[in-house]
């Protein structure tokens, strides 16, 4: 059973700094790998998506990498705005492209001005 | 266009009482899904739907019934109420299996008494 885990639970910079959070998955046969946004009592936005044969994609500040074999994901944000404050929520798909997403729990990010 | 809507947006009932939560989505996503969301717990899949009239079950079904019969709506019953379900609950669609980003709404929040 595939298994994704987002280490740290929580994390406070200072804005202006580099900052990157980490996903790992138990089971390296994915189809792709998406990172959500949720802000407090809200849904989820969807920012980047990683299908199985890309190693990155960038959007913006955000930069978000992929590296199957390892079973890793990492979202890189430049620098950090107070805006960027949220949950960042990591999720996989298995690789037959017919199962739905497996969620990690997330890291709740806090950028103080 | 709207996305992925959601109806109610907040909700109270008593245990024993049924409801069914909507949600309707305008982009003629053949996928549908509903998630509920617990503190600690991540987002886990409740059911899924990969077409009109066809639903599968998730990690969390019991409790809940869905049916597919347009594109468009996929509504979650709640057939009786019980106080674990009190959750966040999210419905996602996206515009095929696995391939695309997938669409949240913005969340129903169920309180069981």
């Amino acid at each position: 059973k595939q298994e994704v885990t987002q280490i740290p639970a929580a994390l406070s910079v200072p804005e202006g700094e580099n900052l990157v959070l980490n996903c790992s998955f138990t089971d390296s046969a994915i189809y792709n790998l998406q990172w959500f946004r949720q802000d407090p009592g809200k849904g989820l936005t969807s920012l980047l998506l990683i299908q199985s044969s890309q190693r990155e994609q960038t959007s913006g500040r955000l930069n978000a990498s992929l590296d199957k074999s390892s079973g890793r994901s990492t979202l890189y944000i430049a620098a950090s705005q107070p805006g960027d404050s949220a949950t960042y929520l990591c999720a996989v798909m298995d690789d037959s492209g017919n199962t739905p997403l497996v969620f990690g729990k997330g890291t709740r990010l806090s950028v103080i001005a | 266009n709207a996305g992925v809507t959601q109806t109610p947006k907040f909700q109270v009932l008593k245990t024993g009482q049924s409801m069914t939560l909507q949600c309707a989505q305008d982009m003629n996503h053949e996928y549908m899904s509903w998630y509920r969301q617990d503190p600690g717990m991540g987002l886990r899949l409740i059911h899924y739907s990969v077409g009109a009239g066809i639903t599968d079950q998730g990690e969390v079904p019991n409790g809940y019934n869905v049916s597919r019969s347009t594109t468009e709506d996929f509504p979650l019953r709640l057939l009786s109420a019980a106080p674990s379900q009190t959750s966040v609950y999210f419905c996602a669609s996206s515009y095929s299996n696995g391939a695309g980003d997938r669409y949240f709404g913005a969340g129903t929040r169920l309180s069981v008494l």
